[in-house]
């Protein structure tokens, strides 16, 4: 089993709808949660970074994390076809740590 | 946020040959630097790790010799594949960190094509 399991998709929406991606994981010592957006060839960028259990919210965006469940989700408001990407989940096991590890990547379509 | 560049974005090479990749953070100092691989459809790997003035840490199953990894400065790493074959064509991502920043800035990538 690998340690961040995530569906690579591809999920196709239209534009408005409300989009959720997933991630779960095995390793409990993961302490800390990313969601990346990552562009046809090029480098992936950091959205979002939850630490606790709960929701986090930025915009259009929101991170939510079930350490008890071992589950994240990064859900989209509104979609924008400019939100077309793949999505990384990603995690780091503890402070001072920088070792991310990564979900497959689900790619995302939102169409006009 | 911080930027990390790479240089080439885009390299094509015959097999045998060597192709080193450059990163370099623009705007900060840092203290570490990590080489990812990605192949098509496929999550980052990581390759090695490297702290600056010192030698890479690589993840089980990548060769060191066949993958220089050089920290020569706080602003600047090198990776180099070493007689490159069709199987090393992949999407090779650095990203570096610092102890001021609490996360990792990656580069675009080099899309690295052995023929």
């Amino acid at each position: 089993q690998k340690e961040v399991e995530q569906d690579p998709g591809p999920l196709s929406v239209p534009e408005g709808a409300i989009v959720s991606l997933n991630c779960t994981y095995s390793n409990s010592a993961f302490q800390y949660f990313m969601w990346y957006r990552q562009y046809s060839r090029k480098g992936p960028e950091l959205l979002m970074y939850t630490y606790s259990s709960g929701n986090k919210e930025d915009g259009r965006f929101t991170a939510q994390v079930d350490k008890s469940s071992k589950y994240i989700s990064l859900f989209i408001r509104d979609s924008q076809p400019s939100d077309s990407a793949t999505y990384l989940c990603a995690m780091i096991s503890g402070a001072g740590s920088y070792q991310l590890t990564f979900g497959k990547g689900t790619k995302l379509s939102v169409i006009p | 946020g911080a930027v990390v560049s790479q240089h080439p974005s885009w390299v094509i090479c015959k097999s045998g040959t060597s192709v080193k990749i450059e990163c370099r953070s623009l705007d900060f100092q840092a203290t570490t630097m990590f080489w990812y691989r990605q192949f098509p459809k496929q999550s980052l790997m990581l390759m090695a790790t490297s702290n600056e003035g010192s030698k890479a840490t690589y993840e089980q199953g990548v060769e060191k010799d066949k993958f220089l990894i050089n920290h020569a400065s706080l602003t600047l790493s090198t990776l180099t594949v070493t007689s490159a074959h069709p199987e090393d064509s992949s999407f090779y991502i650095c990203s570096a960190s610092s102890r001021q920043h609490n996360e990792q800035f990656f580069g675009p990538g080099t899309r690295l094509t052995v023929l």
